[in-house]
């Protein structure tokens, strides 16, 4: 079965400062990879997937996030934080076989600070 | 706006109370999925129903009944909760065939069981 692990529950970063967000995975096949951000009283936003093709991928509002493979990693980044980036953002992945659910962690609060 | 919208937005009720949430989707989607959200906790997907046919029970007690009528509407039928059950219940939709994994969000319905 897939899983993700996101290890922070809190990060805090300094506006204009670069941020990454943690995640690993887990998957018997071949990953396919998610990021999803979560503002106050709102539901989940997608930003950014990996399916194939180039290890660094980017997303909405300036986000992007680094497949490796051979440390099962997807970590969001941005090399400059805005205050309006505070959210709570969660990884996700599913197998890419077929019609298969999305498993997601249990998301990590980004803090920043002006 | 997503295109995923969700009714009520709160709902308080006591244990013995019978309601429903509702989910309807303006997207042309094909699955539509119900995700718990309990603080500290990963998202636990609930339900999921591909073309009007449920496709995943991931072991939810049975006080929680899902509706799917057509491809456009998704409900949640409640009864006889339990305070534990208090959360963010969202719905969300995906058009899996072309897009797989990348799922649209209601703002969810915030659960309050006396």
């Amino acid at each position: 079965a897939q899983s993700v692990a996101q290890p922070e529950d809190q990060v805090n970063v300094a506006e204009g400062n670069p941020l990454t967000v943690k995640c690993t995975y887990s998957v018997s096949g071949n990953p396919y990879l998610f990021w999803y951000v979560q503002y106050p009283n709102r539901g989940l936003q997608f930003l950014l997937k990996y399916i194939t093709g180039d290890n660094l991928v980017k997303g909405s509002y300036g986000f992007e996030a680094e497949f490796n493979k051979s440390q099962t990693s997807f970590h969001l980044k941005k090399p400059s934080a805005l205050v309006s980036d505070s959210a709570l953002y969660f990884c996700a992945v599913r197998d890419g076989v077929g019609f298969q659910k999305l498993v997601f962690g249990t998301g990590t609060r980004l803090l920043v600070s002006p | 706006e997503t295109g995923v919208t969700q009714t009520p937005r709160h709902l308080v009720m006591g244990m013995t109370n019978k309601k429903s949430l509702k989910c309807e989707q303006h997207l042309g989607h094909n699955a539509m999925y119900w995700y718990k959200q309990s603080a500290k906790k990963p998202l636990e997907l609930m339900f999921v129903y591909n073309f009007k046919e449920q496709t995943e029970n991931n072991s939810v007690p049975s006080r929680f009944s899902p509706e799917c009528p057509n491809s456009s509407h998704l409900f949640l039928h409640l009864h006889t909760l339990q305070p534990e059950d208090s959360a963010l219940y969202l719905c969300a939709s995906s058009q899996d065939r072309t897009d797989p994994g990348r799922l649209f969000f209601g703002e969810g319905s915030r659960l309050t069981v006396l």
